[in-house]
């Protein structure tokens, strides 16, 4: 059965930097064709892909927010993070992280985590 | 980014009756597009990826037809778990997702 749980600040200030956790179990980050993605989604809005990872640390990012985001990968821990610099009060949403698709290069989705809410305010 | 647009943005329906969502894609995008299940304070989840695949464990009656920039979602008879919205999404070049339809009781 694969799981994946968000952790990271509920609460962060502007221009601080965000940093979140996957951590996954399941599926392992060493096989060759796995991959995990981050997706946002603000409060009533539609879901917003940042950043990608696969087993062989090819990493893929939303060209608009690419200078801001970082995805790294710990396979020992069964762990991956993001970091976003610069938060504004628009970043705040609820962030997932996610199983990609079974082919690498098909980003879609397959299970998810349950989300964590990251309200940016002072 | 590929502008991904869905109509209607809302549908009230009862149950047993067949719906349909359209999902189009600014540009080509072939065959890649995944379509979502959302309920309130819930994650996605995934039913349908290459336009018309359905996911294991997914009931039948949702399917998806459709290539190159436009698709439609079609669950043949709506069930009460079925009530939630529906986000389309294309992975021709990275990925985008769309507005979504929200499906309501009629």
């Amino acid at each position: 059965q694969i799981t994946l749980k968000e952790s990271g600040p509920t609460l962060v200030k502007p221009t601080q930097t965000l940093t979140l956790t996957c951590t996954f179990s399941g599926f392992s980050l060493r096989n060759s064709g796995v991959g995990v993605g981050w997706i946002r989604q603000s409060p009533g809005k539609a879901l917003e892909w940042l950043a990608l990872i696969y087993w062989n640390d090819e990493k893929r990012y939303r060209p608009s927010l690419k200078s801001r985001l970082t995805i790294t990968k710990d396979t020992s821990k069964n762990q991956v993070v993001l970091t976003m610099t610069n938060m504004d009060p628009v970043d705040t949403a609820t962030y997932y992280c996610a199983h990609l698709g079974y082919v690498v290069g098909e980003y879609y989705f397959v299970n998810w985590g349950q989300g964590t809410l990251v309200t940016v305010s002072s | 980014d590929i502008q991904m647009t869905q109509s209607p943005s809302t549908l009230s329906a009862s149950v047993g009756d067949r719906v349909t969502i359209t999902c189009r894609a600014s540009q080509s995008i072939s065959s890649w597009l995944a379509w979502y299940q959302q309920k309130p304070g819930k994650a996605p989840n995934l039913l349908i990826y290459k336009a018309s695949n359905l996911e294991s464990g997914v009931p039948s009656r949702f399917s998806g037809s459709g290539s190159g920039t436009e698709f439609t979602l079609t669950i043949s008879s709506l069930q009460p778990d079925d009530f939630a919205t529906y986000y389309c999404q294309q992975y021709s070049s990275f990925a985008d997702f769309g507005p979504g339809t929200k499906v309501d009781i009629k």
